[in-house]
């Protein structure tokens, strides 16, 4: 199974902060990785598909790059409305399986 | 509008079974491949099942193998995850989500494996 790593696992951050995440594959998987957004109590929400394609309605400050093993996602200026946690997920070989979270906190 | 909601969660002591359901509106879901992602309390998220748009293919986490199978019925829009010999550890909040790339989720729904 392909594992997934994600760094750093929180951070402290305030509004205007440009804050980068890395998620790292165990193995190659194409650009086949999402990232995902989940605040407290909520479900989670897709953000970037295929590595670096951003969502419909998903603000432009966020970005994400990367392929095969290592992947970033980028708030260029950090809003008050992102302080919440963020996963990839691999979806390039069986099981698929999410990095651990990364928790953006003020 | 694009809608997911799971039901058939509840309180099942440990080796028992339970059937959840994902009732989709709002999009082709004979034509969108399934999943199932749980999330025990205060963890991060847990990729489960994955079942092609046809039924043909299913996947599952090794954790869950043997002891849940996934299934649609797309004449009525629902998904299902057929939960047996429940551990403990199963204990989580249950998400359908649409596609592979998970790309619109549900709210979810609770599962409580406890004696």
């Amino acid at each position: 199974d392909i594992q997934m790593t994600q760094s750093p696992s929180s951070l402290s951050a305030s509004v205007g902060d440009r804050v980068t995440i890395t998620c790292r594959a165990s193995q190659g998987i194409r650009n086949d990785l999402g990232w995902y957004q989940q605040k407290p109590g909520k479900a989670p929400k897709r953000l970037i598909y295929a590595a670096s394609n951003l969502e419909s309605g998903v603000p432009s400050r966020f970005s994400g790059s990367g392929s095969g093993t290592e992947f970033t996602l980028t708030i260029s200026s950090l809003q008050p409305e992102d302080f919440a946690t963020y996963y990839c997920l691999q979806h390039g070989s069986y099981p698929f399986t999410f990095g651990p979270g990364t928790k953006v906190d003020i | 509008e694009l809608q997911l909601l799971e039901s058939g969660g509840g309180l099942v002591q440990p080796g028992g079974s339970l059937r959840l359901s994902c009732a989709a509106s709002g999009f082709t879901f004979s034509g969108s491949a399934m999943t199932w992602v749980r999330q025990a309390p205060g963890e991060g998220l847990d990729w489960v099942s994955l079942i092609s748009y046809n039924g043909g293919s299913t996947y599952y986490a090794d954790s869950v193998k043997g002891r849940f199978t996934i299934s649609r019925d797309n004449s009525r829009n629902i998904l299902y995850l057929q939960m047996d010999s429940l551990r403990a550890e199963d204990t989580a909040l249950y998400y359908c989500a649409r596609d592979m790339q998970l790309s619109y989720w549900g709210q979810g729904t609770l599962v409580t494996v406890s004696s």
